[in-house]
């Protein structure tokens, strides 16, 4: 059954460092989707994109976050200038499209920031 | 907007005892609801979703949920519970729109011999 992967699974950064999180969704999902877990915390959304753009942010996808689908098959979270608040599992998510669809979710990235 | 409410962060059953996790949802519009298991280092994993059709919904490995518009519920059960059962469980809703899903804040499943 084909999976949505993440790398790198762990990441370690120093403070004001640029990160770059990295989402290989299943081939036919069309809506892709960032959320983040601060640990003991809930899971929260970040972004939606669809079509080439982003469809809808929360408050937390502030200008230090920034989405893209570079090749058509990667899709891409950057942290600019990391902070200590920013330490969080990170999940990809995909769907085919459709209200009802289910997102498939990726294994996360645990960002750690020091 | 919409929101969840998961009641009780830990839940402990004995294994072959019922599973009953609460969800209680808040929505403008008739909402899609989901539940979701999240094992220890893992991602999260759909085991059901409600999408306005049967009020009772089942999902994979034994579980089921009955979505009541009156109670504003969507609870989670399970029979029997299973060692294998031990997780963390997220209750979600879509606000349909772009389908963003808002979580509650889960409940970890606790199973003992």
């Amino acid at each position: 059954e084909p999976e949505v992967t993440q790398t790198p699974s762990h990441q370690v950064t120093q403070m004001g460092q640029e990160v770059i999180l990295r989402c290989v969704p299943i081939s036919n999902h069309l809506y892709f989707y960032w959320y983040r877990q601060i640990l003991g915390q809930k899971v929260e959304f970040l972004v939606s994109f669809y079509n080439n753009e982003i469809s809808e942010k929360s408050e937390i996808f502030d200008d230090q976050f920034s989405v893209e689908r570079p090749d058509g098959s990667n899709f891409t979270l950057k942290i600019r200038s990391t902070k200590l608040e920013d330490s969080a599992m990170y999940f990809c998510a995909a769907t085919a499209g459709g209200p009802a669809d289910t997102q498939y979710f990726g294994p996360g990235t645990r960002l750690t920031v020091l | 907007a919409q929101s969840v409410t998961q009641l009780g962060s830990h839940v402990s059953v004995s294994e072959g005892a019922l599973v009953l996790l609460r969800c209680n949802y808040s929505s403008s519009v008739p909402p899609y609801l989901f539940w979701y298991v999240q094992y220890p280092n893992q991602g999260l994993q759909l085991l059901l979703k409600y999408t306005s059709a049967a009020t009772l919904v089942k999902g994979i490995n034994g579980f089921e949920a009955e979505f009541k518009k009156s109670e504003t519920s969507f609870h989670l059960t399970k029979p029997s519970a299973h060692m294998s059962d031990a997780a963390e469980y997220f209750c979600a809703v879509s606000d349909r729109s772009f389908q963003k899903l808002v979580f509650g804040t889960g409940t970890r499943l606790l199973v003992s011999p």
